[in-house]
């Protein structure tokens, strides 16, 4: 156990609907990445905090995906109008990340499925 | 930006040696970590190199070459259980980690 939880673990919605996923990092960890992975692919970048702040989002983050990390704790990831092509594992990531060599610790992610 | 190849899948006989190859061009580059996938799992930490050279942690070595971006992951006297995907992971800056595609291993009796 890394000691990142995500929840829920898996989550099956219609094509259209919005979906929220919430992730607790490691509590003295300071920052918090969301990456998504599909099958047979390593974890690709969406977005990251370092505390409540949010510092850098991919291309691949479309303007339907929203990440908010209010209290610099806990975050959520939030797809609107979900599409098929949304389907993959949603994985929550969190480290120290004031210096390098910083571990980066990953939870068990969320699968999503849209069908 | 980087730029992130290794093998996509890989085949080793239960107690032989295997090398898992990754090649990179990474901006900013300060070191290489290695991870460990089950199907299913989270990425779990395998090694981190900073330095050009060979780190041994049992039954995993990890190795770099800074000047050639090339580094490899050794596993000895494998396992049933080291069947995973082995994910490659430059480290730019103080940047989040991107991860090469992986590499898929199945090792068979």
């Amino acid at each position: 156990d890394t000691g990142v939880s995500q929840n829920p673990r898996h989550k099956i919605t219609k094509r259209g609907q919005n979906v929220t996923f919430r992730c607790d990092p490691i509590s003295e960890h300071n920052r918090l990445y969301w990456y998504r992975q599909t099958l047979g692919q390593g974890p690709e970048f969406l977005t990251y905090f370092q505390n409540e702040a949010q510092l850098e989002k991919s291309r691949l983050l479309s303007d339907r995906f929203s990440a908010e990390r209010p209290k610099g704790s806990f975050s959520t990831l939030e797809i609107q109008r979900t599409e098929q092509g949304d389907s993959a594992m949603y994985l929550c990531a969190s480290s120290l990340g004031s210096t390098v060599n910083t571990e980066t610790f990953f939870g068990q992610g969320t699968r999503l499925t849209v069908v | 930006g980087q730029n992130i190849d290794q093998p996509t899948e890989m085949t080793a006989t239960e107690g032989a040696i295997v090398q898992i190859n990754c090649t990179y061009q990474t901006s900013g580059f300060n070191g290489l970590f290695w991870y460990q996938q089950h199907a299913g799992e989270a990425p779990t930490f395998l090694s981190y190199n900073v330095l050009d050279g060979l780190e041994e942690k049992g039954r995993f070595s990890s190795f770099l070459s800074r000047s050639k971006g090339y580094s490899y992951l050794l596993l000895k006297e494998l396992q049933m259980k080291d069947s995973a995907s082995y994910l490659c992971a430059p480290e730019a800056g103080n940047t989040p980690l991107v991860f090469g595609k992986g590499t898929r291993l199945s090792v068979i009796a």
